[in-house]
């Protein structure tokens, strides 16, 4: 069974401050992808990473994949209060369109 | 433009009732998903479609039941609901043809067992 574990869980940082989340597993994925989830709203797609070792930057976040395929991370630089939110990893099972989740990290960035 | 459309936005049901939510997608996508979200939690993926007629278990299936009656709408039942199905059901469709594209998700249905 594939799955994506994230770290840390939750955080909570002062505005401005630098952070960075992961997303781990255990097998090897085709491609990662990074969501960012609002209260009360569904995912919205940030990135899409398929090669290993790339890296793509997105304004302040910057995303890597592993040289492996196996994890992921996020970058996050002077956090804004705006990047509050839930970042979830997805990627599809073995050779399948069936994508599944990550355990989710909770960012607050205080004002 | 709609995107996803899932119906209701929240329900209440006793143990044992039975429901059916309701996702309907206007992007002309093949592939579509129901997943649940608990508190602080990550999304679970429940059932998956991958074309019209076509429906595989996900990670947590057990007490569901899915139709993909048509290429737009796929519906998830609960049977007989239980207080461990209360969560926040999400629907999500996808283009399929290549392994990268983006999901679009509803709204989300809010569901209480009691």
């Amino acid at each position: 069974t594939q799955l994506l574990e994230q770290s840390p869980q939750f955080l909570s940082i002062q505005e401005g401050e630098n952070l960075t989340v992961y997303c781990n597993s255990s097998s090897v994925f085709s491609s990662l992808q990074w969501y960012r989830q609002e209260p009360g709203e569904g995912p919205v797609l940030l990135v899409t990473v398929v090669t290993g070792g790339e890296v793509k930057k997105l304004k302040r976040l910057t995303f890597q994949f592993g040289d492996a395929r196996k994890d992921s991370s996020l970058h996050i630089t002077a956090a804004q209060p705006g990047d509050t939110g839930l970042y979830l990893c997805a990627g599809p099972t073995s050779g399948t369109y069936k994508y599944i989740f990550g355990t989710g990290t909770r960012l607050k960035v205080l004002a | 433009n709609a995107g996803v459309t899932q119906t209701p936005k929240f329900q209440v049901l006793k143990t044992g009732q039975s429901m059916t939510l309701q996702c309907a997608q206007d992007m002309n996508h093949n592939s579509m998903y129901w997943y649940r979200q608990d508190p602080g939690m990550g999304l679970r993926l429940i059932y998956y479609s991958a074309s019209e007629g076509t429906t595989d278990k996900g990670e947590v299936p057990n007490g569901y039941n899915v139709s993909r009656l048509n290429k737009r709408e796929f519906s998830l039942r609960l049977e007989s609901a239980a207080p461990s199905q209360t969560s926040v059901y999400f629907c999500a469709s996808r283009l399929r043809g290549a392994m990268n594209t983006e999901a679009f998700f509803g709204q989300g249905t809010r569901l209480t067992v009691v």
